[in-house]
């Protein structure tokens, strides 16, 4: 069965910058029919597709979030990461790790997420 | 961006009702070549990530209850459960995986009267 787990700190302060892990485990990163993504939550609110990598590094990012935004994949530990500089409160957030489908955006496993909160 | 409407945004239904939510595209999702909606539907309880329940805006992902049915194409859609259970209060999200940026409808939260 697959897993995702993803890892960090739970409290960023403004301006920095937020760094988040996935690990996946029960099944390959380098199968060629998945991308590897992250996806957050607001506090009560919907959800914001961030980004998408495949396992060859090829990035999809959100243009809203595209500047700030880093996505890379590391195959030799079958995990994948999120960078998101200059954090503000508005990126206060449940992050989480997902894999999609290739040929379609479908969102078939999720982690169970990591609250991370933006303040001093 | 394509933007997706859900409505309403909170339903209460009694058990054994039936539940309709409802999603709109800013634009169709249907891609031509193939006849698919590239339209989705989650479910999400509190303190879980969401759970895929249809794809292709009509087939149901293994192990959802039958009672849940997606329908529609184009730009609106319908997600329908025949007869409400305890278990099925939830948020519910339509997507759209048509094109970049993935986008998600706000929300409807579902619950018992």
């Amino acid at each position: 069965q697959l897993q995702l787990q993803e890892s960090g700190p739970g409290l960023v302060k403004p301006s920095e910058t937020l760094s988040l892990t996935c690990a996946v485990s029960g099944g390959s990163i380098t199968i060629t029919t998945f991308y590897w993504g992250w996806i957050r939550q607001p506090p009560g609110k919907g959800l914001e597709w961030i980004g998408s990598i495949y396992y060859t590094g090829s990035t999809y990012y959100n243009p809203s979030l595209k500047s700030r935004v880093t996505i890379s994949v590391d195959t030799s530990k079958s995990q994948f990461s999120l960078r998101l500089t200059s954090v503000t409160a508005a990126d206060t957030a449940v992050y989480y790790c997902a894999r999609l489908q290739a040929v379609a955006g479908l969102i078939d496993y999720w982690g169970q997420g990591n609250l991370v909160t933006v303040s001093s | 961006d394509i933007v997706m409407t859900q409505s309403p945004d909170s339903l209460a239904v009694s058990l054994g009702e039936r539940a309709t939510i409802n999603c709109k595209s800013s634009q169709s999702v249907l891609y031509s070549s193939n006849n698919k909606n590239y339209l989705a539907w989650y479910q999400q309880k509190p303190g879980q990530p969401p759970k895929l329940f249809i794809y292709w805006a009509s087939t149901r992902e293994s192990g959802v209850p039958d009672r849940f049915s997606g329908s529609g194409s184009g730009a609106d859609f319908t997600l329908t459960i025949s007869s409400l259970q305890a278990e099925d209060v939830a948020v519910y999200y339509c997507q759209q995986y048509y094109s970049t940026p993935i986008t998600f409808g706000q929300g409807t939260r579902l619950e018992i009267k």
